[in-house]
């Protein structure tokens, strides 16, 4: 089952903050965000694993509450790099296939 | 590292032919997975292949149909192309033994 995203689209200024959701409704094992930018192929941001620790790089980190499927990408004093679609991938128990959100789109604005 | 390579880029066919796209995954990774991504659906998993063997397969016709050489290179076949056969093809590698998925930067199939 396809991991809801919200919002599906959210606009910032530079230096502005913004928080991605993605939530399942099935036990998973993983959570994958990914961005991609137009006419581009997703890029790998970070892996959160079940019972790994929040992970971080820079002023993009994101947490994974196993307890309610929900995993948050947290973009924080936001570039104008960082517009693009931000896509979960989230991965069950012995599977290693990704079932993708229908993404969100981040547009930062000077 | 060369990343994920992926041929041809952009294809044109006609509804009921059949295509071939290929895939030559990161130096050292065995594991090769296909997704097709389109607006309306989004990004959605076609198959996985390790050592030349599919090991998972999404919910797909059996007219899409993959292979994985010995190289680790993989190919993806669509017989009988459909109109909402168009779409990006996005083929991801990884290590085996690892979960981060790099994409490629696929092949963009339009059916006319």
């Amino acid at each position: 089952q396809q991991p809801v995203q919200s919002p599906q689209a959210v606009i910032l200024r530079e230096g502005e903050d913004a928080v991605i959701n993605c939530s399942s409704s099935k036990a998973l094992y993983s959570v994958h965000w990914y961005r991609q930018k137009h006419g581009e192929a997703p890029v790998f941001l970070m892996i959160l694993l079940k019972g790994g620790e929040q992970k971080g790089h820079e002023k993009i980190s994101a947490s994974f509450n196993e307890k309610k499927q929900q995993s948050s990408l947290y973009l924080t004093a936001s570039q104008l790099s960082y517009s693009g679609t931000y896509f979960c991938g989230t991965e069950g128990a012995g599977r290693r296939a990704l079932t993708f959100g229908s993404g969100t789109r981040l547009q930062v604005q000077p | 590292k060369a990343g994920v390579t992926q041929t041809p880029r952009y294809l044109i066919k006609t509804r009921g032919q059949q295509v071939t796209l290929s895939c030559s995954p990161i130096s050292g990774h065995r594991s090769v997975s296909w997704y097709q991504q389109t607006p309306g659906q989004g990004l959605q998993f076609l198959f996985e292949y390790f050592s030349e063997t599919q090991r998972n397969k999404g919910n797909f016709p059996g007219r899409f149909s993959g292979r994985q050489f010995s190289n680790s290179r993989s190919e993806m076949n669509v017989s009988t192309l459909e109109l909402g056969d168009s779409a990006l093809y996005l083929c991801a590698s990884s290590e085996w033994g690892t979960d981060t998925q790099y994409f490629g930067p696929g092949t963009r199939l339009t059916v006319l």
